[in-house]
């Protein structure tokens, strides 16, 4: 069974960094593009950050470029956010989620998805 | 970037009655492998979002078939033949031809 599970988040100030970690297993992890997503609560789905199998393309949304980098460890079967010069609109749900096409070029669907980690941000 | 817009925004639905969700997108999203990167997901009550429909019309493992996705370009409609309380949610649309990828604002199905 594929298992995505993301750790990290929690309550940090303005200004301030987190890294949001996401553990993957039941797959073959380095055959896979990965993918952060975000959710204000109560809100919409909101595409952070996705990186190709082998870290060869990277892309961000405009709203995170130039302060999250995300990364991976094949080795380990993990995710990376690292999320810098954190700001209050940031706070949200960030759920990890999974490619579908094995060693895919471009993004294509997400499936599944984790059960998300909350990341507030506020003095 | 691509801008996705659902419709209806709100959908209450009598059991056992049809449902329909349209999503547009603001370029095409046909692709020069043929494929459109365009995918339905839902979000049930208290749970994250699973993938419903991909690459236009096809439905996720495990996914009922009353569920159906059709539309080429930059309309797109999503219908569920029959809908059972069980469907409650919000359903997102989705393009991953180009980053960023981006989603509909979300269509909440309640049942009457």
């Amino acid at each position: 069974e594929v298992q995505l599970v993301e750790s990290g988040g929690g309550l940090v100030q303005p200004g301030r960094s987190l890294r949001l970690s996401c553990a993957a297993s039941g797959f073959t992890f380095d055959d896979y593009s990965m993918h952060w997503v975000r959710q204000v609560p109560g809100k919409g789905l909101e595409w952070v950050s996705g990186i190709t199998w082998n870290s060869g393309n990277i892309g961000y949304a405009d709203s995170v470029k130039g302060r999250f980098t995300i990364s991976r460890d094949n080795t380990k079967n993990s995710l990376f956010l690292q999320m810098n010069s954190l700001r209050p609109e940031d706070t949200a749900f960030y759920y990890c989620a999974k490619d579908s096409v094995p060693k895919g070029g471009q993004w294509d669907w997400f499936d599944p998805w984790g059960q998300g980690t909350l990341v507030t941000v506020s003095s | 970037d691509i801008v996705m817009t659902q419709s209806p925004l709100s959908l209450p639905v009598t059991p056992g009655e049809p449902a329909s969700i349209s999503c547009r997108s603001s370029q095409s999203l046909l692709s020069s492998n043929g494929h459109n990167y365009f995918g339905w997901y839902v979000q049930k009550p208290g749970q994250s979002p699973q993938l419903l429909i991909y690459l236009v019309s096809r439905r996720a493992s495990g996914v009922p078939d009353r569920f159906s996705g059709s539309g080429s370009g930059t309309d797109f409609t999503l219908k569920i033949s029959r809908v059972e309380a069980e469907d409650v949610g919000i359903y997102y649309c989705m393009q991953a031809l180009q980053t960023p990828v981006t989603f509909g604002q979300g269509t909440r199905l309640e049942i009457k």
